[in-house]
Formats: C-alpha cells, structure tokens, sequence
C-alpha cells in the first residue's frame, strides 16, 4: 500500500501570509494526487487535481506542484476563509486510495 | 447541479447492521465509479469501498471486508452501503463520493454512531 504523509500537522498564520504544506508519498504516484479543504461539519471540498490544476472556482491564491513522492500545496496570501484543515489523496494504485493525515490551519 | 445525498444513519448497537444509500443527480450516475470514505470524530479520511460504473469491479478497506457491501442501482441513480456486524469503531460521518480523477464530487455526509 502506498503511505502518505503530510507536513507540518498543524500551522498557525495570518491573514496575507503565505503558507505551503508537503505531501510525501511512500512511492512514486506520477501527479495522481489530488488537494482537498475541510471545514468543520462539512464535507471535503476538491482545491487542486492532477497535481497541479485549479479545480473550477477554486480561488487562484490556492496551487499546487509536485511529481513522484513530493507534492506542494501553496496558499499565496492567506484569507480568513482559508482556515480548515487540508488534506491529500493519491489515486496511483488502489486499493487503497490513501489520504494524508491532513494539516489544520489556524489563526495566529 | 450535480449532487449527492445520503442517508441512512443513525444510532445501532455493536453487532448490528445499517444500510446507507446515496442519491445521485444532475450527472450521468452510471458512466461513473462511486466511493464511501468516513471520517471518525475528531480524525482524518478513511477510504471504505468503491465500486466501478458497471458493478465488475469492488475493493474494501482491510477494516471493513467481510462487514460491509457496497452496491449501486444505476437505473435509480443511487448507490449503497450495507453494513453488518458494526463495532464501535465503525463510528463515524460516511462520506459518498464519485471518483474522476481523484473523489471530485462529494455528498454532504450521513452519521453513523456505534454504540450501546
């Protein structure tokens, strides 16, 4: 099974930084990763697909990069809406897809 | 719009069962494979089962195989998990989701709470 991994755990920030969470996979997954945003009580919501590509409406301070085992998520300058947890999944080889453990964004 | 729904949760005693069901609208249902994901209080995403367009193909997490079924009725636009011999450690919002490319559509969630 492939092994996700996320960093750090949890961030805090503020408003207009700008903030990057890793996702390490166990082996190569090409760009077969995918970015999500949580907030409380609600379901995940796609951010970033393939790797790289902006899911539709998706705010463009959001990216991401990455190939093989390194994966970057990036928010350009943060805004208050963008306080959630973030999580990746890597759909290469399944069964099972694997999420990361996730990171919590907060407030400074 | 494209959406899902679930349903079907509630409160059930170790060992029991519990069918959740997930109406799908605004896309074609059947051209697509489905998932359920859950996530317990408090903690991450856990993948539980998919199921491909045509039924040929189903996979299960090791934590669920042999307790849980996945199954669709692409003529009712609806998919289902039926899920037997429940520990407390099942409890958690299950989470329907289509899957292209990564899960790109999710349903709002249905509660499952284990317990006696």
């Amino acid at each position: 099974d492939i092994q996700m991994t996320q960093s750090p755990s949890s961030l805090s920030a503020s408003v207009g930084d700008r903030v990057t969470i890793t996702c390490r996979a166990s082996q190569g997954i090409r760009n077969d990763l995918g970015w999500y945003q949580q907030k409380p009580g609600k379901a995940p919501k796609r951010l970033i697909y393939a790797a790289s590509s902006l899911q539709s409406g998706v705010p463009s301070r959001f990216s991401g990069s990455g190939s093989g085992t390194e994966f970057t998520l990036t928010i350009s300058s943060l805004q208050p809406e963008d306080f959630a947890t973030y999580y990746c999944l890597q759909h290469n080889s399944y069964p099972p897809f694997t999420f990361g453990p996730g990171t919590k964004v907060d407030i400074k | 719009e494209v959406q899902l729904v679930e349903s079907g949760g509630g409160l059930v005693q170790p060992g029991g069962s519990l069918r959740l069901s997930c109406a799908a609208s605004g896309f074609t249902f059947s051209s697509y494979s489905m998932n359920w994901v859950r996530q317990a209080p408090g903690k991450g995403l856990e993948w539980v089962s998919y199921i491909s367009s045509s039924s040929s193909t189903i996979y299960y997490a090791d934590s669920v195989k042999g307790r849980f079924t996945i199954s669709r009725d692409n003529a009712k636009n609806s998919l289902y998990l039926q899920m037997n011999s429940l520990r407390d450690e099942d409890t958690a919002v299950y989470y329907c989701a289509r899957l292209y490319g990564e899960f790109d559509i999710w349903g709002q969630g249905t509660m499952v709470t284990v317990s006696s």
